[in-house]
This record gives structure tokens, sequence and C-alpha cells, in this order.
């Protein structure tokens, strides 16, 4: 089955700072890559997706780059914030299944 | 709109009793899923449901069981409790087999 590993698994930064995080995955029919984030005593709520017709996706201060080649993709939040502060997962899913498999997070924390 | 709503949210079981979390969305999607999150170990699918009737397995079922006989509720069950089904339990939905994932806000399951 798919593979998704997540790097960094914890990640402090200052507010105002920018911060990425990266995936990788198995199958290169993986074709669906969505970007889950997770506040403390709540579910996962999806914040960014990129299918792989794609490259890069912009959501005002989030965007999530593809590279199909290499088999990883990346979150990157610029000028962060507190409120950012959370738990993120990475997911990847391809045509021949019907879920998702995520990555193990990385737990986020933004210093004011 | 409330989503995706789990219930109970809190519950203590003592091994070898039974239980059943319910699933209720109320966005009339076709895909349902139950994930267990364990700590450093990400989100694993136990069971998921392509349409109203149809179960299938996911990664982790052994212990469970799912029941889809109306398309807004997804019951999971499990028939003899055992100490490693103590998990945060976390319920999904789908309009579609590559669309984003609505979580509900989980079910935190102890087993003693």
């Amino acid at each position: 089955g798919e593979n998704v590993e997540q790097h960094p698994s914890t990640l402090s930064v200052q507010e105002g700072d920018s911060a990425v995080i990266k995936c990788t995955y198995s199958d290169s029919a993986s074709n669906y890559f969505p970007w889950y984030k997770q506040e403390l005593g709540k579910g996962p709520q999806l914040i960014i997706d990129i299918r792989s017709n794609v490259g890069e996706k912009k959501d005002q201060r989030i965007a999530v780059t593809l590279n199909k080649t290499a088999k990883h993709f990346s979150l990157h939040i610029t000028e962060t914030q507190p409120e950012d502060s959370a738990v993120y997962f990475c997911a990847a899913s391809w045509i021949q299944v019907n879920n998702l498999f995520f990555g193990t997070g990385t737990r986020l924390t933004v210093i004011p | 709109n409330a989503g995706v709503t789990q219930t109970p949210k809190f519950r203590v079981l003592k091994t070898g009793q039974s239980m059943t979390l319910l699933c209720a969305q109320d966005m009339n999607h076709e895909y349902m899923y139950w994930y267990r999150q364990d700590p450093g170990m990400g989100l694993r699918l136990i069971h998921y449901s392509v349409g109203e009737g149809t179960t299938a397995k996911g990664e982790v079922p052994d212990g469970y069981n799912v029941s889809r006989l109306k398309k807004q509720n997804f019951l999971l069950g499990l028939e003899s409790a055992a100490p490693s089904q103590t998990s945060v339990y976390f319920c999904a939905s789908s309009p579609g087999q590559r669309d984003g994932y609505t979580f509900g806000s989980g079910t935190r399951l102890t087993v003693v």
C-alpha cells in the first residue's frame, strides 16, 4: 500500500516567520494530496489540497507545492500567527483506492 | 449545518465489553470512513463505506465491525473490547473518492 512520510514531527517558529512541512509518498500513481490542520480536542480540518495536474496552489498565507518526479509535496505557511499552532497532517491517495493515507503529523508551535 | 456528528465523545470500557460508536452526517456524502488516531502513528483507516449498504476493510480492521444501513449513518462496533483498542476514533465523510474529508470531533475510548 501507499506509504506517506512526514517531516519534521515538531516545528517551532517565531511569529511572523515562515513554516515548511514536507511529505514524501511511495506510489507514483498518487494523484490527490490534501493537508489537514488539527487543533487540540478537535477533528482534522481540510486547509488546502492539490491534484497531480498542478505544481503549486495558494490560498492566502498557505501554499502547497508538488514535485511528482521526486514524489514529495510541501506545505508552506507564511507570516505565521499564534493561531496557526496545531498539528498538521499530509495525506495522499491514488485512483485505485477509496481512501487517504495519512502522514504521522507535525506539531507546529508559533511563538509570540 | 452540523456536518459530521460523533457520539459518544468519551467512553470507558472494561476489557471484553462491547459498544457501538455512531457517526451521522447531514451533507448527503456518499463516502464515510472510520479512523483511529494513536500518538506518533497518525490516522489509520479501520473501515470505510462507498455508499449505503456497502462496507470495506481498511488498514486495521481486526476487532471492529461496521454497518451503513442508512446513507447518513455509519456505525462502528467493538464486539469484545481490548486495551489495544484504547484510542481516539474519528469518523469522516466525503462527496466522492478524491474529495476532501469532513471529520467529526472524535470519540476518546479507554479500555481498562
